[in-house]
């Protein structure tokens, strides 16, 4: 079993909808939880970071831990063609000095 | 806006050939690090680095190498390149005690051995 599953779509969505991200994971270790947004042909750039469980809010996004469950989310609202891009959940146990431990990445494309 | 750099983006070569891929950061991060990165694959851990003289394979097996003799510089070499070294290569750079565990990539060098 991986240790972190992500679906990896492609998942295509008009304009303004809501748009759900998900991991699953199964190292209980993992304390950080992060989401990369990689552009075609760039680099993952941080979106969102969590630590341990709860919610996190910026802007249109939010960032949903649940350790009971092993499962985290991302929600895109309203969401832009400019949202269009691959999106990774990524991982860390405290002590890894931020090893992180990537899901495959969902690609994500909003159409106009 | 991150400031790390890879060099060359594409690189197309025969099998047999050495190669060094280059990445720099002027962010002045202690933390570096290379993954691998396959279309619809996890990205992989193949080396990092905690600082100068400090380097350490990563979690997927790799026959590249690294060195880290400043700070702001860790390229990494294949001494002979094959055709399984097909990839995307992306380097990252991280700052020592940040809370977030953020990681700053470059924008990738993408390798094809024929």
């Amino acid at each position: 079993q991986k240790e972190v599953e992500q679906d990896p779509g492609p998942l295509s969505v008009p304009e303004g909808a809501i748009v759900s991200l998900n991991c699953t994971y199964s190292n209980s270790a993992f304390q950080y939880f992060m989401w990369y947004r990689q552009y075609s042909r760039k680099g993952p750039e941080l979106l969102m970071y969590t630590y341990s469980s709860g919610n996190k809010e910026d802007g249109r996004f939010t960032a949903q831990v649940d350790k009971s469950s092993k499962y985290i989310s991302l929600f895109i609202r309203d969401s832009q063609p400019s949202d269009s891009a691959t999106y990774l959940c990524a991982m860390s146990v405290i002590s890894s000095n931020y090893k992180l431990t990537f899901g495959k990445g969902t690609l994500l494309t909003v159409n106009p | 806006e991150a400031d790390i750099y890879q060099t060359p983006r594409y690189l197309v070569i025969g099998t047999g050939k050495k190669i060094t891929l280059e990445c720099s950061q002027t962010m002045g991060h202690d933390k570096m690090y290379w993954y691998q990165q396959d279309p619809g694959m996890e990205l992989h851990l193949i080396h990092y680095s905690y600082g100068v003289n400090s380097t350490e394979k990563g979690d997927l097996s790799s026959e590249s190498t690294v060195s880290r003799i400043r700070t702001e510089h860790f390229p990494l070499t294949l001494e002979s390149a094959r055709p399984s070294h097909t990839s995307q290569y992306l380097c990252a750079s991280g700052r020592q005690g940040a809370d977030t565990g953020e990681l700053f990539f470059g924008e990738g060098s993408r390798l094809t051995v024929l």
